[in-house]
C-alpha cells in the first residue's frame, strides 16, 4: 500500500491563481480530511469527508473547495489564491474502526 | 466548540531522562478520543498514543504513557528514557465521535539534550 499520497510536494502561486492539491489513499478509508499547518498554530481542519459524495466544513474552510467523487480521492481546490493561504497542507484518512488517522507527506504552498 | 490547549511551546530534556508534556481540552461531551502525534523534522505526522475517554486505564506504548484525568480534562504525555530521536513537535488532539472532527493543539517542540 502506498498509504496517503499528496501532489505536488511544493508549489508557488501568484495571487489570484487557482490550483488543486491532490490527495489519494489506497486503504479504502471512509474518512478523509484536509488540514493546514502554520507556525505556532498547530493543524487546523479545512474540510473533511465521511464518505464518497459527503463533505463538510472544518475550522477554516473559506477560500477552499472540496469534492469526494470516489473513496480514494479528495482534492482540495484553491479558487483564487491569497498570500494568507501560504501554508503546509496535509491530507489524512482513516477507517471507522480502528480509527488511527494516516497523514500524507504534506504540500508546501507559497502564494506571492 | 471543543478546544485543545498545549501551554508549553517548547521544552528540553536531558537524554535518558523523563519528560511530561501537558495538554488540556474543553468539551461538553462524555465520550471522545484523545491522541498524541509526533512531527519530526521530516514533517511526517506519526501517531504516538491514543486514549478512549470511556477507558479509565491510562494508555501506554513502550516508553510513552499518558496521564488521563477526565474530570480535570487533562491529557499529559510522559516520555521515559528520552532518546535523541524523540526530538520533534508533539501535538495533542481531540476527536468527537459526533461530528468526527479532529481538533489539534498548537504543539510543543521537544528538544533532547545529549
Amino acid at each position: 500500500n502506498a498509504g496517503v499520497t499528496q501532489t505536488p510536494k511544493f508549489q508557488v502561486l501568484k495571487t489570484g491563481q487557482s490550483m488543486t492539491l491532490q490527495c489519494a489513499q489506497d486503504m479504502n478509508h471512509e474518512y478523509m480530511s484536509w488540514y493546514r499547518q502554520d507556525p505556532g498554530m498547530g493543524l487546523r481542519l479545512i474540510h473533511y469527508s465521511v464518505g464518497a459524495g459527503i463533505t463538510d466544513q472544518g475550522e477554516v474552510p473559506n477560500g477552499y473547495n472540496v469534492s469526494r467523487s470516489t473513496t480514494e480521492d479528495f482534492p482540495l481546490r484553491l479558487l483564487s489564491a491569497a498570500p494568507s493561504q501560504t501554508s503546509v497542507y496535509f491530507c489524512a484518512s482513516r477507517q471507522g474502526h480502528p480509527d488511527e488517522q494516516y497523514f500524507g507527506p504534506g504540500t508546501r504552498l507559497t502564494v506571492t | 466548540a471543543q478546544t485543545v490547549t498545549q501551554s508549553q511551546p517548547e521544552m528540553s530534556v536531558q537524554e535518558a531522562e523523563t519528560v511530561t508534556l501537558s495538554c488540556t481540552y474543553d468539551t461538553s461531551e462524555s465520550d471522545y478520543y484523545l491522541f498524541w502525534y509526533k512531527q519530526p523534522p521530516s514533517r511526517q505526522m506519526i501517531l504516538v498514543i491514543r486514549q478512549e475517554a470511556y477507558k479509565q486505564q491510562n494508555a501506554t506504548e513502550n516508553r510513552f504513557s499518558v496521564n488521563f484525568q477526565k474530570a480535570a480534562k487533562s491529557f499529559s504525555l510522559k516520555i521515559s528514557d528520552s532518546q535523541l530521536g524523540d526530538a520533534a513537535m508533539y501535538f495533542c488532539a481531540y476527536r468527537s465521535p459526533r461530528d468526527d472532527k479532529i481538533i489539534f493543539g498548537k504543539g510543543t517542540r521537544l528538544h533532547i539534550l545529549p
